[in-house]
């Protein structure tokens, strides 16, 4: 079967780094997205992954394994707007996401 | 670019009445569009899948009946909620995804929240 693991939730302190995991695993592989959602709002997007690697933006980094079926979200300089849920997605051979149930990030002062 | 846009934003609606929420891709021609729910502090749940110009293809579980998609072109996609009722309350999110070219990323709209009453 398809299935996207991550933690449920995790706390950071204000001006740190933190990374939330991810595992996968689907039928086919076409990359793996995370995307931020604010309470009440619809996701938008972040990263995009189809090798392996580290894919570095601002503050934002995202890096997969396929071999390990792994992939983590890197978050530096931790800001109090960055308090969000963090969806990791893989997509399928049909080209359509798998959901992870979603990362709480609490960021505190 | 890659702007989704979904009315209305919010809607309330008595119980055994019809809601009909739409979906636009302003900047780009989506081949496909998704429709999800989430509930409170839950994470997203996909109800259907839907190709301009053919049938939507519903996950196990989600009522074809009651939950009409209709992805009439490539711009626009339409979910009614049949005879609502309040445990249809929810947020209802939809993404657009163009699989003309990669990364085939999903833009998805601001969602509309559904009250009924």
């Amino acid at each position: 079967g398809q299935n996207i693991d991550q933690p449920t939730e995790m706390t950071a302190t204000e001006g740190a780094i933190v990374q939330i995991n991810c595992t996968y695993q689907t039928s086919g592989f076409n990359g793996l997205f995370w995307y931020q959602q604010h309470a009440g709002e619809a996701p938008t997007f972040l990263s995009y992954n189809v090798l392996d690697g580290l894919e570095e933006k601002g503050r934002f980094s995202s890096f997969l394994s396929r071999s390990k079926g792994y992939s983590y979200l890197l978050l530096k300089e931790l800001q109090m707007k960055d308090s969000a849920s963090y969806l990791c997605a893989g997509m399928d051979s049909n080209y359509q996401l798998i959901w992870g149930a979603g990362t709480k990030l609490i960021i505190k002062p | 670019g890659a702007v989704v846009s979904q009315h209305p934003s919010w809607v309330i609606c008595k119980s055994g009445t019809s809601v009909k929420i739409e979906c636009r891709s302003l900047d780009f021609q989506a081949t496909t569009m998704f429709w999800y729910r989430q509930f409170p502090k839950q994470s997203l749940m996909l109800m259907a899948t839907s190709n301009e110009g053919s049938k939507a293809t519903y996950e196990q579980g989600v009522e074809k009946d009651k939950f009409l998609i209709n992805h009439a072109s490539l711009t626009l996609s339409t979910l009614t909620v049949t005879s609502a009722h309040p445990e249809d309350s929810s947020f209802y999110i939809c993404s657009a995804q163009t699989r003309t070219g990669g990364p085939y990323e999903q833009y998805f709209g601001p969602g509309t929240r559904l009250t009924v009453t």
